[in-house]
């Protein structure tokens, strides 16, 4: 799997958009991009993923470069309770089944009153 | 309403003590997961298991065991061999499966932990 490069800390006004970069120059063509969160003491959290095209649901998008090598995630509008460690994660599945994720240290993102 | 339940929430052993960890999902997720956090790290996978009856160990498997006798449930036990078992324990479920095989690309959903400390 290949490996991601996230900033270890951004900080963002509450409301304002918070773009959390990563950076996952070795993905290879069927590896998606996953991003998950962490609240302090709380299990992960899953928030979107994708392959190629930009996705967006109820909690966030996420824009993906035409080359892969990057993605950002963007929480439009961020409140204080979004304050939390998000991880990017790069994932292949081989089609023989399930095996786990490999977290680094993620960004850790605060908002700012 | 569907979820990971992981219990008990804190946990405390003695030297010397093997104690087990429960996880138990209902949303039918074929795929398990169990993972060690220690602080200000990420996670670290120490088994999973794919089916029933059935699974691999993980990165940090050593002092570890697991079981898998039920779809929902699929317990840790950390051992005496584990020499430095304080951390956050996370278990973690998906669904790569259906009835046409596995699916590549489902995310993983994750329990609140149990974190077990040293007496």
């Amino acid at each position: 799997d290949a490996k991601t490069t996230q900033p270890p800390s951004m900080d963002c006004a509450e409301g304002r958009a918070a773009n959390l970069p990563c950076n996952h120059s070795t993905i290879s063509g069927n590896e998606y991009v996953y991003w998950y969160r962490q609240i302090h003491s709380q299990g992960p959290q899953y928030i979107i993923h994708g392959l190629k095209n930009n996705e967006t649901n109820e909690m966030a998008s996420l824009i993906i470069t035409e080359d892969r090598k990057s993605s950002t995630l963007i929480l439009p509008h961020a409140t204080l309770r979004d304050t939390a460690v998000y991880y990017c994660i790069v994932k292949k599945y081989s089609g023989g089944g399930a095996d786990g994720l490999t977290f680094g240290k993620g960004t850790h993102l605060i908002i700012q009153p | 309403d569907g979820g990971i339940t992981q219990s008990p929430k804190y946990l405390f052993r003695k030297e010397g003590q093997n104690v087990t960890l429960s996880c138990e999902q209902n949303l039918n997720h074929d795929a398990m997961y169990w993972y060690r956090q220690d602080p200000g790290q990420g996670l670290r996978l120490i088994y999973y298991s794919q089916i029933v009856n059935d699974f691999q160990k993980g990165d940090i498997a050593e002092g570890y065991s697991v079981s898998r006798e039920k779809k929902e449930s699929f317990p840790l036990t950390v051992t005496s061999a584990q020499k430095n078992p304080t951390a956050f324990y996370l278990c973690a479920s998906s669904r790569p499966r259906d009835r046409d095989g596995w699916i590549g690309n489902q995310p993983q959903h994750f329990g609140d932990g149990t974190r077990l400390s040293i007496l």
